[in-house]
């Protein structure tokens, strides 16, 4: 079993969708959580972090669930620009080592 | 400063060779990582320094790996004896301690004939 785990998607969606991925982690001792945006061809960038409480940026909501070792990213309003894969990364304990999952695609259509 | 950089861009080369990948990181930032990217897979860890310390290594890389960091600024990767499978992409990205986001280079991409 992967460490980090994301459904894989595809996932289409017209422009103006609300759209949820969701990530799981098998290490109960993980300390600290964030969503990646990566480009077709590109390098991963930062989208946000995670907090316990939930946080908000814009468009974009993310939960975390430590009971069921479980996060989640909320997109409002699609835009065409969106379109990209969304990467879920847990860090451990000792914070040294940032373990990504496999991504998820989310393609918006107009 | 313009981010972390990587060179070269693109490598390829024939089965058996020994290539080497350089990394410059944000300057201010003294953790430096390596990981490697296929197709459809996330960025996969295969190392990590602070400063010239190289902290932790993945017990996926085979012993054809060597990272160096020996000033705490740049870093090298080494792949000797290169095989198809190697073939990826190779991420470094660079942070501050204990601040877990980073920042990525545009990677370089290896190509194993």
């Amino acid at each position: 079993r992967k460490e980090v785990e994301q459904d894989p998607g595809p996932f289409n969606v017209p422009e103006g969708a609300t759209v949820a991925f969701n990530c799981t982690y098998s290490n109960s001792a993980s300390q600290s959580f964030f969503w990646y945006r990566q480009d077709c061809r590109k390098e991963p960038k930062l989208l946000m972090s995670v907090y316990s409480s939930g946080n908000e940026d814009g468009r974009f909501t993310a939960q975390l669930n430590r009971a069921s070792q479980y996060i989640s990213l909320l997109i409002r309003d699609s835009k065409l620009s969106d379109s990209a894969t969304y990467l879920c990364v847990v860090n451990g304990a000792n914070a040294g080592k940032s373990t990504f999952g496999d991504g998820t695609t989310l393609t918006v259509k107009p | 400063d313009t981010g972390v950089s990587q060179d070269p861009r693109h490598k390829i080369t024939k089965r058996g060779q020994n290539v080497t990948f350089r990394c410059d990181p944000i300057s201010e930032h003294n953790r430096l990582y390596w990981y490697r990217q296929t197709l459809g897979q996330g960025p996969e860890f295969l190392t990590y320094f602070q400063n010239e310390a190289q902290l932790e290594k993945s017990r996926l890389l085979s012993d054809r790996f060597s990272a160096e960091r020996p000033k705490g600024s740049f870093s090298t990767l080494e792949i000797q004896r290169t095989e198809q499978g190697d073939s990826a992409m190779y991420l470094c990205a660079s942070s501050f301690t204990g601040a877990n986001v980073l920042t990525f280079g545009a990677g370089s991409r290896l190509t194993v004939l």
